[in-house]
């Protein structure tokens, strides 16, 4: 079975430029996640989608954030501009949980990726 | 709001030994799992092992342990016969309810863990 996949592995940018990152993952997952790990810290949680809707974005920095999920497969997440403080790996995971938890509730983890804001 | 403290940033232990990392959590909830999940270097996060609340039995994954003191809200895992494949970064989280309705993670800060060979 394929993993959840997660692309550019590594992205470096200039403060104020744009970057996105896709993740595909596990065919399905019915849940989606982004979360932000900034080094030396545990990942917290941007966006979480169930199907092609936002469950929870409270933690997402709408004004330079955005994320989306077509068609309640593929994702992107978008950083627009970004800020030195936007450094750090971006992962992506998914859950076979649709509504109230499973006896799991197991997340499966992308690589990630990594961004640097110089 | 949900906590979770990792007090270990870093560990080391010779190989084939058994190392405890630990991780204390605060809740109000009675009803919640806990899980460990392992970050090797540069390679995706996969779960180690996790433990519904409501059992008292501490859950156990091959080398794998976990000691649960729901009282004390404490869940520490031990790694036994440890091998170089284990090193990694350890992240305890706990899963509950989000303000929206969703179950989400919260993670600790995580325990860099090195095995000595």
């Amino acid at each position: 079975e394929a993993g959840v996949a997660q692309s550019p592995r590594y992205k470096i940018i200039e403060k104020r430029q744009s970057v996105a990152f896709w993740c595909n993952p596990i065919s399905g997952h019915a849940t989606l996640y982004w979360y932000q790990q900034i080094l030396g810290q545990g990942p917290k949680l941007l966006i979480q989608f169930q199907n092609n809707g936002v469950v929870d974005d409270s933690q997402l920095p709408k004004d330079r954030f955005s994320a989306e999920r077509l068609k309640g497969v593929d994702s992107t997440l978008k950083i627009q501009p970004a800020k030195l403080e936007d450094s750090a790996v971006y992962l992506c995971a998914s859950s076979l949980v649709d509504g109230p938890p499973s006896d799991t509730g197991e997340l499966f983890f992308g690589e990630g990726s990594r961004l640097t804001v110089l | 709001a949900q906590t979770v403290t990792q007090s270990q940033p870093e560990m080391s232990v010779q190989e084939a030994e058994t190392v405890t990392l630990s991780c204390t959590y605060d809740t109000s909830e009675n009803n919640y799992y806990l899980f460990w999940y392992k970050q090797p270097p540069s390679r995706q996060m996969i779960l180690v092992i996790r433990q519904e609340a409501y059992k008292q039995q501490n859950a156990t994954e091959n080398r794998f342990s976990v000691n649960f003191q729901k009282a004390a809200k404490s869940f520490s895992l031990k790694i036994s016969d440890s091998q170089l494949g284990d090193t990694a970064m350890y992240f305890c989280a706990f899963s509950h309810w989000g303000l929206f309705g969703n179950e989400k993670l919260t993670f600790g800060t995580g325990t860099r863990l090195t095995i000595i060979p």
